[in-house]
């Protein structure tokens, strides 16, 4: 199985809007709506912000959103916060009972 | 509230096993999947494999296929992950976490279990 691709880093001062993308292939993201995005604060658990590319789970804020586009999905967060400061992971299922991780992208609010 | 809290850190030496724990509580146990994680320094998180806890019906990674086990004791709602002939490269943090059964979105997670593998 191939892995997903995100950049390593991204950052924007707060209020701003940041997107980070994710790239696999037919295999995966192209081939199924099962992308998520995790927020992992260091020594916490990882939080669960999105499903199914864009449905947000309860109690998280509107200022994320996610989307897709052939074999690349895309987390969008806005009017950012000191808070949204951690590393995101996106992950697609893979097929054959099986899911892929991303490398991670570590967010940074200037 | 929905938790699941794991086991303590281990350090271990190679060809050895360990076995982490994973205790769940705010939730029926046996109406969804349990899921390990583990992600070792400086990598991208890597799926083990899943317990479906009504049955024990168990799925594993082709990456660790035979040297991974998941059980589950339904009447302490605890999942177990154990690994077998450890080596070095499996230095990681492991992590158990929750999922509706054929899915795999993971909508919670514990805290994370530090396993050190070292002569």
């Amino acid at each position: 199985q191939s892995a997903l691709t995100q950049p390593p880093s991204a950052s924007g001062s707060p209020g701003q809007s940041v997107t980070i993308s994710c790239t696999g292939t037919s295999s995966d993201i192209g081939g199924y709506n099962s992308v998520c995005w995790y927020q992992h604060h260091p020594g916490k658990a990882p939080k669960l912000i999105m499903l199914e590319v864009s449905r947000r789970p309860s109690g998280v804020p509107d200022r994320f959103s996610g989307s897709k586009s052939g074999n690349t999905a895309s987390l969008t967060v806005s009017g950012l916060q000191a808070e949204d400061e951690a590393e995101y992971y996106c992950s697609s299922y893979g097929g054959s009972n099986n899911v892929i991780f991303g490398g991670g992208t570590k967010l940074t609010v200037l | 509230q929905v938790h699941l809290m794991q086991s303590g850190a281990e350090v271990k030496k190679p060809g050895a096993s360990v076995k982490v724990s994973c205790k769940t509580s705010g939730y029926t146990f046996t109406t969804y999947a349990l899921h390990w994680v583990r992600q070792a320094p400086g990598q991208r998180p890597e799926w083990m494999g899943w317990i479906l806890p009504n049955n024990g019906n168990t799925k594993y990674s082709q990456n660790f296929q035979g040297r991974v086990t998941i059980t589950r004791d339904t009447s302490a709602t605890t999942a177990y992950m154990e690994l077998s002939r450890l080596r070095s490269e499996d230095t990681a943090i492991y992590y158990c976490a929750r999922s509706w059964f054929g899915d795999f979105s993971f909508d919670y997670w514990g805290q994370g279990t530090l396993v050190t593998v070292s002569s």
